[in-house]
């Protein structure tokens, strides 16, 4: 079946990194994300990754994909007090024809 | 990026009565519209898909005579939220897409319904 599954929550400290881990289940994933959520909000796409690519980069953003072991990360840089959120992860399976599958989110929290 | 417009933003209403919500793309035609069910502290659950002209499909559970969606234009799609009960409150988010398979999807800014 078609899964993805991610950590609730992450602590960090201000100014240091956050990584964000996601797994999942369906190999013929053509295309990966990264959303983020703010409270009361809707989604935000942050960038996402075809399947064919190991990583991408984006200023403050770095999306790793191990296909093999099919595992997604989101590495933010120099986190900020406006990161706190909560980060999903999705997924558009090959056979889902444009319905993505979503993780549970994890909820980024920025201490001083 | 593209925008998608979703009204109202909050809506607080009286159990039993029904709840409107809509969801515009407004600078491209989104042939297929999904809307999504989120609760407390959850995920984001797909609840059907719709399909400009043609009947929308619902995931499995969810109750189409409760849900009323309508997608009569390639800019607008609506939810209805029919005699609502407090368990009906959540936040309920609408994407759009123009294409078969989208490489991104646009979301709305989410709707918070609370039935009292």
């Amino acid at each position: 079946g078609e899964d993805v599954e991610q950590s609730l929550f992450l602590s960090v400290r201000e100014g240091d990194s956050s990584v964000i881990n996601c797994t999942y289940t369906d190999s013929s994933s053509t295309y990966l994300y990264w959303y983020k959520q703010e409270p009361g909000a809707g989604l935000q796409l942050l960038t996402y990754i075809f399947s064919n690519m190991d990583m991408k980069q984006d200023q403050r953003l770095t999306v790793l994909l191990n296909k093999k072991d099919k595992h997604l990360s989101l590495r933010i840089a120099d986190t900020q007090t406006g990161d706190s959120a909560i980060y999903f992860c999705a997924e558009i399976p090959y056979s889902s024809a444009s319905k993505i599958i979503f993780g549970s989110g994890t909820r980024l929290s920025i201490r001083p | 990026g593209a925008v998608v417009s979703q009204h109202p933003s909050r809506v607080i209403c009286k159990s039993g009565t029904s709840v409107k919500i809509e969801c515009r793309s407004l600078d491209f035609q989104a042939t297929t519209m999904f809307w999504y069910r989120q609760f407390p502290k959850q995920s984001l659950m797909l609840m059907a898909t719709s399909n400009e002209g043609s009947k929308a499909t619902y995931e499995q559970g969810v109750e189409k005579d409760k849900f009323l969606i309508n997608h009569a234009s390639l800019t607008l799609s609506t939810l209805t939220v029919t005699s609502a009960h407090p368990e009906d409150s959540s936040f309920y988010i609408c994407s759009a897409a123009g294409t078969a398979k989208n490489t991104e999807a646009f979301f709305g800014q989410g709707t918070r319904l609370t039935v009292v």
